[in-house]
């Protein structure tokens, strides 16, 4: 079974400094991409940063990167200079065809605290 | 509409009642996807769809659950019955294509928080 598993629930940081989320991930597929949202008091989902399978280059969206390790299936998420607005949930998923149904596989999420 | 709308917000029912859960999704959209997020849980996948194309429901966890998408627009989702295990926030979300989807990822709605007492 195609599954995402984000080993930590919560994490916490310093204002300024640098955190890493963690994400494994298990698939069969050869073609599929990686995500990472962002989900505030809010609820809505905010995409933060993707990663194309067959990319070996790793993705970086300002203060955001990933770790994309393809053999380990392995796909961290580094937040640096942290910011008080960064303070959320962080959600891991895999979109891909999975079971006969393109949709995307999400991990339980790692809860974020940004200490001033 | 400029975001994915999805009414109510939230919506508290009685054990047994039927509630409805609609998402209006950005105009144009071909692909619509609902999730459902129960506490301290991931998100499920519900239903698929795409176009014209016959829905995937391959998600949805019983019979009490239906949705439907009228004009390739507006789609609703109807829980029958409501147990309390139903209570969790329900997340609509969309993009243009199936391809772009991958490319720049789904647009999600703000969720409906369904509570069942």
């Amino acid at each position: 079974a195609q599954t995402v598993t984000q080993s930590q629930p919560e994490m916490s940081v310093q204002e300024a400094e640098t955190v890493t989320l963690s994400c494994t991930y298990d698939t069969s597929e050869s073609d599929y991409y990686l995500f990472w949202y962002k989900q505030p008091p809010s609820r809505q989902m905010i995409l933060v940063i993707r990663q194309e399978a067959y990319k070996q280059q790793n993705a970086t969206e300002n203060r955001f990167s990933v770790n994309f390790q393809k053999a380990a299936k392995s796909f961290s998420l580094k937040i640096s200079d942290s910011q008080l607005g960064d303070a959320a949930m962080y959600f891991c998923a895999s979109l891909g065809e999975y079971s006969g149904t393109y949709k995307y596989i999400f991990g339980t999420g790692t809860r974020l605290k940004v200490l001033a | 509409g400029a975001g994915v709308s999805q009414s109510p917000s939230n919506k508290v029912t009685e054990k047994g009642k039927d509630v409805e859960l609609r998402c209006d999704p950005i105009s144009g959209h071909t692909a619509l996807y609902w999730y459902r997020q129960s506490l301290g849980q991931g998100l499920e996948f519900l239903i698929y769809f795409q176009g014209n194309s016959a829905p995937d429901k391959s998600g949805l966890p019983s019979d009490r659950f239906s949705a439907e998408r009228t004009g390739g627009s507006v789609s609703t989702l109807t829980i029958q019955r409501t147990q309390q295990e139903d209570s969790a926030v329900y997340l609509c979300a969309s993009s243009s294509t199936r391809l772009a989807g991958g490319l720049y990822g789904y647009t999600f709605g703000s969720g409906t928080r369904l509570t069942v007492v």
